[in-house]
């Protein structure tokens, strides 16, 4: 069974602070993938990331892939009270029977 | 772009009895669809996947008589929880995935309350 560890779990931090989410895993995945969920919604796609090593950029977003497609890590700056949500990170298994396997969840608050 | 539709967003049953929801892929086939749980501020759990035509195959601990899972078309896909208690309270997602297109795309999301 693949898991992925991700944290901070919970986050409550001040308008205009820097952050970081990790997803640690010690399996690889084909893509990991990062959601934004308000509550009572569906989980909306930030960014997939594919390849060992890359970084993706989405405005104040910064995506990591580890070289190794096991870890991955969401850096915020300049955190905004609009950025509040439930972010997810979730691994795709890949080949014939691709399933999502999500994290946890960190549960971001940025107070004004 | 791919957009699920998920109906009802909400529902509240009596205990004991049953109750469907629907998950339809509006603008592609969907080879596959997963449907998932989610408790308040917590992770989406997923409880099944299920490809046109098969039979839906349950995660662990999953109680495949409790949860109904039809997926008869490449755009329907049904889940219907049976004789339903409180302790079912609970927001459940789905998820549909194209074999050409890849990707997965979610519904919005049903809150399921038993009363």
């Amino acid at each position: 069974t693949q898991l992925l560890e991700q944290s901070p779990q919970f986050l409550s931090i001040q308008e205009g602070e820097n952050l970081t989410v990790y997803c640690n895993s010690s399996s690889v995945f084909s893509s990991l993938q990062w959601y934004r969920q308000e509550p009572g919604e569906g989980p909306v796609l930030l960014v997939t990331v594919v390849t060992g090593g890359e970084v993706k950029k989405l405005k104040r977003l910064t995506f990591q892939f580890g070289d190794a497609r096991k870890d991955s890590s969401l850096h915020i700056t300049a955190a905004q009270p609009g950025d509040t949500g439930l972010y997810l990170c979730a691994g795709d298994s890949g080949g014939s029977n691709y399933k999502l396997t999500f994290g946890k969840g960190t549960l971001l608050t940025v107070n004004p | 772009g791919a957009v699920v539709s998920q109906h009802p967003s909400w529902v509240i049953c009596k205990s004991g009895t049953s109750v469907k929801i629907e998950c339809r892929s509006l603008d592609f086939q969907a080879t596959t669809m997963f449907w998932y749980r989610q408790f308040p501020k917590q992770s989406l759990m997923l409880m099944a996947t299920s490809n046109e035509g098969s039979k839906a195959t349950y995660e662990q601990g999953v109680e495949k008589d409790k949860f109904l899972i039809n997926h008869a078309s490449l755009t329907l896909s049904t889940l219907t929880v049976t004789s339903a208690h409180p302790e079912d309270s609970s927001f459940y997602i789905c998820s549909a995935r194209s074999r050409g297109r890849g990707g997965y795309t979610f519904g919005s999301g049903t809150r399921l309350t038993v009363v």
